[in-house]
Protein backbone atom coordinates (compact mmCIF):
# COMPACT_ATOMS: atom_id res chain seq x y z
CA UNK A 1 0.00 0.00 0.00
CA UNK A 2 1.26 3.47 -0.56
CA UNK A 3 0.11 4.32 2.70
CA UNK A 4 -1.63 8.10 3.08
CA UNK A 5 -1.34 10.71 0.15
CA UNK A 6 -1.61 14.21 0.84
CA UNK A 7 -1.23 16.79 -2.03
CA UNK A 8 0.24 19.33 -2.50
CA UNK A 9 3.43 18.95 -0.58
CA UNK A 10 4.17 22.53 -0.28
CA UNK A 11 1.72 25.83 -0.52
CA UNK A 12 2.62 29.22 -0.62
CA UNK A 13 -0.38 31.58 -0.83
CA UNK A 14 -0.94 35.03 -0.38
CA UNK A 15 -3.55 36.11 2.24
CA UNK A 16 -7.25 36.33 1.16
CA UNK A 17 -6.94 33.49 -0.65
CA UNK A 18 -8.52 30.05 -0.86
CA UNK A 19 -6.50 27.20 -0.13
CA UNK A 20 -7.19 23.30 -0.35
CA UNK A 21 -5.39 20.43 1.07
CA UNK A 22 -6.47 16.83 -0.59
CA UNK A 23 -6.26 13.43 1.64
CA UNK A 24 -6.36 9.83 0.48
CA UNK A 25 -6.45 7.73 3.51
CA UNK A 26 -5.30 4.21 3.27
CA UNK A 27 -7.48 1.79 1.48
CA UNK A 28 -9.64 0.03 4.24
CA UNK A 29 -9.25 2.39 6.46
CA UNK A 30 -12.51 3.70 8.57
CA UNK A 31 -10.94 6.74 10.32
CA UNK A 32 -9.77 10.02 8.62
CA UNK A 33 -8.14 12.56 10.76
CA UNK A 34 -6.75 16.09 10.06
CA UNK A 35 -4.34 17.95 12.22
CA UNK A 36 -2.38 20.92 12.46
CA UNK A 37 1.55 21.38 13.50
CA UNK A 38 3.25 24.24 14.64
CA UNK A 39 5.90 24.90 16.34
CA UNK A 40 3.72 26.57 19.04
CA UNK A 41 1.07 24.67 19.63
CA UNK A 42 2.34 21.45 18.29
CA UNK A 43 0.10 18.63 16.72
CA UNK A 44 -3.64 19.85 16.79
CA UNK A 45 -6.18 17.66 15.97
CA UNK A 46 -8.50 19.78 13.67
CA UNK A 47 -11.27 17.55 12.31
CA UNK A 48 -11.89 13.92 12.80
CA UNK A 49 -14.33 11.19 10.35
CA UNK A 50 -15.44 7.80 10.97
CA UNK A 51 -17.24 5.77 7.89
CA UNK A 52 -17.08 9.62 5.78
CA UNK A 53 -19.13 11.15 8.85
CA UNK A 54 -17.33 14.04 10.71
CA UNK A 55 -18.00 12.69 14.53
CA UNK A 56 -15.63 15.98 15.77
CA UNK A 57 -14.80 18.93 14.62
CA UNK A 58 -14.26 21.26 17.71
CA UNK A 59 -10.62 21.34 16.95
CA UNK A 60 -11.29 23.48 13.40
CA UNK A 61 -10.20 27.17 14.27
CA UNK A 62 -13.18 28.77 12.94
CA UNK A 63 -14.91 29.26 10.16
CA UNK A 64 -12.31 29.64 7.42
CA UNK A 65 -11.90 26.12 8.21
CA UNK A 66 -13.62 23.51 6.66
CA UNK A 67 -13.35 19.67 5.92
CA UNK A 68 -15.57 17.29 3.52
CA UNK A 69 -15.23 13.20 2.99
CA UNK A 70 -16.80 12.94 0.06
CA UNK A 71 -16.29 9.21 -0.08
CA UNK A 72 -14.06 6.50 1.79
CA UNK A 73 -10.90 7.41 -0.35
CA UNK A 74 -10.80 11.27 -0.65
CA UNK A 75 -10.94 13.95 1.62
CA UNK A 76 -10.60 18.25 1.76
CA UNK A 77 -9.83 20.72 3.79
CA UNK A 78 -10.30 23.84 2.58
CA UNK A 79 -9.63 27.66 4.02
CA UNK A 80 -11.33 30.69 3.40
CA UNK A 81 -9.81 33.36 2.85
CA UNK A 82 -6.73 32.21 4.18
CA UNK A 83 -4.82 34.63 6.51
CA UNK A 84 -0.65 34.29 7.98
CA UNK A 85 -1.35 32.22 11.25
CA UNK A 86 -2.83 29.52 9.17
CA UNK A 87 0.87 28.85 8.10
CA UNK A 88 1.56 25.53 9.23
CA UNK A 89 2.41 21.66 8.34
CA UNK A 90 -1.32 19.86 7.92
CA UNK A 91 -1.45 16.48 8.46
CA UNK A 92 -3.92 13.50 7.57
CA UNK A 93 -3.94 10.51 9.26
CA UNK A 94 -6.13 7.38 9.00
CA UNK A 95 -6.39 4.15 10.79
CA UNK A 96 -8.60 1.10 10.85
CA UNK A 97 -11.49 0.05 13.22
CA UNK A 98 -10.66 -2.46 15.15
CA UNK A 99 -12.02 -4.26 18.74
CA UNK A 100 -8.73 -2.92 20.20
CA UNK A 101 -7.79 0.70 19.91
CA UNK A 102 -5.80 1.67 16.94
CA UNK A 103 -2.62 3.03 15.60
CA UNK A 104 -3.15 6.20 13.33
CA UNK A 105 -1.00 6.45 10.01
CA UNK A 106 0.01 9.47 9.02
CA UNK A 107 0.76 10.74 5.71
CA UNK A 108 3.62 13.38 4.55
CA UNK A 109 2.24 16.18 5.58
CA UNK A 110 1.18 19.73 3.71
CA UNK A 111 3.29 22.78 4.26
CA UNK A 112 1.00 25.28 3.95
CA UNK A 113 2.74 29.26 4.01
CA UNK A 114 0.33 32.27 3.77
CA UNK A 115 2.32 35.41 2.73
CA UNK B 1 -8.21 21.20 30.80
CA UNK B 2 -7.14 17.40 30.14
CA UNK B 3 -3.96 17.60 28.64
CA UNK B 4 -0.71 15.27 27.75
CA UNK B 5 2.73 17.00 28.34
CA UNK B 6 6.56 16.39 28.57
CA UNK B 7 8.93 17.16 31.20
CA UNK B 8 12.15 17.54 28.99
CA UNK B 9 11.94 19.48 25.72
CA UNK B 10 15.46 18.34 24.29
CA UNK B 11 17.49 15.07 25.31
CA UNK B 12 20.96 14.36 23.81
CA UNK B 13 21.99 10.69 24.21
CA UNK B 14 25.89 9.02 22.97
CA UNK B 15 25.25 6.24 20.39
CA UNK B 16 24.75 2.93 22.06
CA UNK B 17 23.48 4.52 25.46
CA UNK B 18 19.87 4.15 26.72
CA UNK B 19 17.51 6.67 26.19
CA UNK B 20 14.41 7.84 28.56
CA UNK B 21 11.69 9.70 27.30
CA UNK B 22 9.00 10.82 29.78
CA UNK B 23 5.53 12.15 29.53
CA UNK B 24 3.13 13.10 31.91
CA UNK B 25 -0.55 12.78 31.30
CA UNK B 26 -3.52 13.93 33.07
CA UNK B 27 -6.84 11.67 32.31
CA UNK B 28 -7.02 8.73 34.21
CA UNK B 29 -9.80 7.84 31.88
CA UNK B 30 -7.58 7.45 29.12
CA UNK B 31 -7.62 3.94 27.74
CA UNK B 32 -4.52 3.80 25.79
CA UNK B 33 -0.97 5.44 24.90
CA UNK B 34 0.56 5.34 22.11
CA UNK B 35 4.16 6.51 21.06
CA UNK B 36 4.75 8.74 17.60
CA UNK B 37 8.33 9.38 16.21
CA UNK B 38 8.52 12.26 14.41
CA UNK B 39 11.65 12.75 11.83
CA UNK B 40 12.34 15.67 9.74
CA UNK B 41 10.04 16.44 7.21
CA UNK B 42 7.74 13.54 7.74
CA UNK B 43 4.84 12.82 9.65
CA UNK B 44 4.74 11.05 12.82
CA UNK B 45 5.40 7.24 13.08
CA UNK B 46 3.60 4.63 15.43
CA UNK B 47 5.89 3.19 17.47
CA UNK B 48 4.40 1.61 19.95
CA UNK B 49 1.56 1.73 22.25
CA UNK B 50 -0.23 0.31 25.84
CA UNK B 51 -3.69 -0.15 27.07
CA UNK B 52 -4.12 1.46 30.46
CA UNK B 53 -5.03 -1.77 32.01
CA UNK B 54 -0.63 -2.84 31.28
CA UNK B 55 2.14 -1.19 33.22
CA UNK B 56 5.04 -2.41 30.73
CA UNK B 57 5.02 -3.35 26.99
CA UNK B 58 8.34 -4.35 25.00
CA UNK B 59 8.46 -3.92 21.27
CA UNK B 60 11.75 -4.07 19.10
CA UNK B 61 15.00 -2.11 21.11
CA UNK B 62 11.69 0.22 23.26
CA UNK B 63 9.97 -0.59 26.10
CA UNK B 64 6.52 1.57 26.79
CA UNK B 65 5.92 1.79 31.18
CA UNK B 66 2.88 3.45 32.30
CA UNK B 67 2.35 4.04 36.01
CA UNK B 68 -1.01 5.34 36.64
CA UNK B 69 -0.37 6.23 40.26
CA UNK B 70 1.52 9.18 39.08
CA UNK B 71 0.34 9.35 35.49
CA UNK B 72 3.41 8.98 33.93
CA UNK B 73 4.46 7.29 30.69
CA UNK B 74 7.88 6.67 29.29
CA UNK B 75 9.72 5.26 26.74
CA UNK B 76 12.54 3.71 27.10
CA UNK B 77 15.40 3.04 23.40
CA UNK B 78 17.79 0.28 24.04
CA UNK B 79 21.30 1.05 22.63
CA UNK B 80 20.50 4.16 20.68
CA UNK B 81 20.60 5.02 17.30
CA UNK B 82 21.59 7.86 14.91
CA UNK B 83 18.91 6.86 13.52
CA UNK B 84 16.79 7.27 16.51
CA UNK B 85 17.18 11.35 16.40
CA UNK B 86 13.54 12.67 16.10
CA UNK B 87 11.15 14.10 18.06
CA UNK B 88 9.01 11.94 20.40
CA UNK B 89 5.51 12.50 20.62
CA UNK B 90 3.14 10.98 23.51
CA UNK B 91 -0.11 10.74 22.77
CA UNK B 92 -3.36 9.34 24.81
CA UNK B 93 -6.60 7.87 23.57
CA UNK B 94 -9.95 6.72 24.90
CA UNK B 95 -12.38 4.18 23.37
CA UNK B 96 -15.81 4.73 22.73
CA UNK B 97 -17.92 1.91 23.09
CA UNK B 98 -15.45 0.07 21.07
CA UNK B 99 -14.96 2.78 18.29
CA UNK B 100 -11.96 4.89 18.38
CA UNK B 101 -12.17 8.09 19.86
CA UNK B 102 -9.25 10.83 18.88
CA UNK B 103 -6.14 10.84 20.18
CA UNK B 104 -4.60 14.00 21.93
CA UNK B 105 -0.72 14.87 21.51
CA UNK B 106 2.04 16.22 23.88
CA UNK B 107 3.95 18.53 22.61
CA UNK B 108 7.06 16.53 21.97
CA UNK B 109 10.51 15.84 23.00
CA UNK B 110 13.70 16.00 20.47
CA UNK B 111 16.13 13.61 20.85
CA UNK B 112 19.11 13.99 19.63
CA UNK B 113 21.76 10.93 19.23
CA UNK B 114 25.69 11.88 19.51
CA UNK B 115 28.20 9.46 17.34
Amino acid sequence: DAGVIQSPRHEVTEMGQEVTLRCKPISGHDYLFWYRQTMMRGLELLIYFNNNVPIDDSGMPEDRFSAKMPNASFSTLKIQPSEPRDSAVYFCASSPTGGRFSEQYFGPGTRLTVT
Amino acid sequence: GESVGLHLPTLSVQEGDNSIINCAYSNSASDYFIWYKQESGKGPQFIIDIRSNMDKRQGQRVTVLLNKTVKHLSLQIAATQPGDSAVYFCAEGKNYGGSQGNLIFGKGTKLSVKP
